[in-house]
């Protein structure tokens, strides 16, 4: 199985600074044959279900922000809050859909300083 | 709009199943292929496989094969899961979620709280 490990744990950051995510995978995400990393990123918010922000590592979904940003290499990810928002503060996950099984990073915890 | 509401809370003894209902609305629910994941409290989400609404194939994620069953309804557009031999590990919200065609999983149900205990 791919392990997805994030960095932090949790953060707290200032209203209108920048929240930066890190993730990691135990192995390569790059589909070949399209060139494209199969990483997504979601945000979970208390008692909801985790809404999907980001795919293929840098592609928005639509109606998301664009503040948010996430970019990355075949294993190292980065997801970038450029300016927090107080509707920011949420669980925000990691997740490999490169091969079953589809995992999950542990989660960062994103507070207001 | 698309919408997956699933079924209520369970309570469920050690060693019993529990069947989560996910009605899907505002989509054609034989294009898409459905995901089930859980998250028991404190830990990270765990994807526990898929089934193709549309010919009813599935993928089961390993830890689960044996135990758990995805079925679907398509003249309900509504997909099931069913878990069997339940411990108190399995307690834990499940989520149905919509498959995206590579992007992810798009849109999600709100959660099935099931609670395994004696």
């Amino acid at each position: 199985d791919i392990v997805m490990t994030q960095s932090p744990d949790s953060l707290a950051v200032s209203l209108g600074e920048r929240a930066t995510i890190n993730c990691k995978s135990s192995q390569s995400v790059l589909y070949g044959s399209n060139n494209k990393k199969y990483l997504a990123w979601y945000q979970q918010k208390p008692g909801q279900p985790p809404k999907l922000l980001i795919y293929w590592t840098s592609i928005r979904e639509s109606g998301v922000p664009d503040r948010f940003s996430g970019s990355g290499s075949e294993t190292d990810f980065t997801l970038t809050i450029s300016s927090l928002q107080a509707e920011d503060v949420a669980v925000y996950y990691c997740q490999q859909y490169y091969n079953t099984p589809w995992t999950f990073g542990q989660g960062t915890k994103v507070e207001i300083k | 709009q698309v919408q997956l509401v699933q079924s209520g809370a369970e309570v469920k003894k050690p060693g019993a199943s529990v069947k989560v209902s996910c009605k899907a609305s505002g989509y054609t629910f034989t294009r898409y292929s459905m995901h089930w994941a859980r998250q028991a409290p404190g830990q990270r989400l765990e994807w526990m496989g898929w089934i193709n609404a549309g010919n009813g194939d599935t993928k089961y994620s390993q830890k689960f094969q044996g135990r758990v069953s995805f079925t679907r309804d398509t003249s309900a557009s509504t997909a099931y899961m069913e878990l069997s031999r339940l411990r108190s590990e399995d307690t834990a919200v499940y989520y149905c979620a919509r498959d995206s065609y590579s992007l992810g999983m798009d849109v999600w149900g709100q959660g099935t709280t099931v609670t395994v205990s004696s």
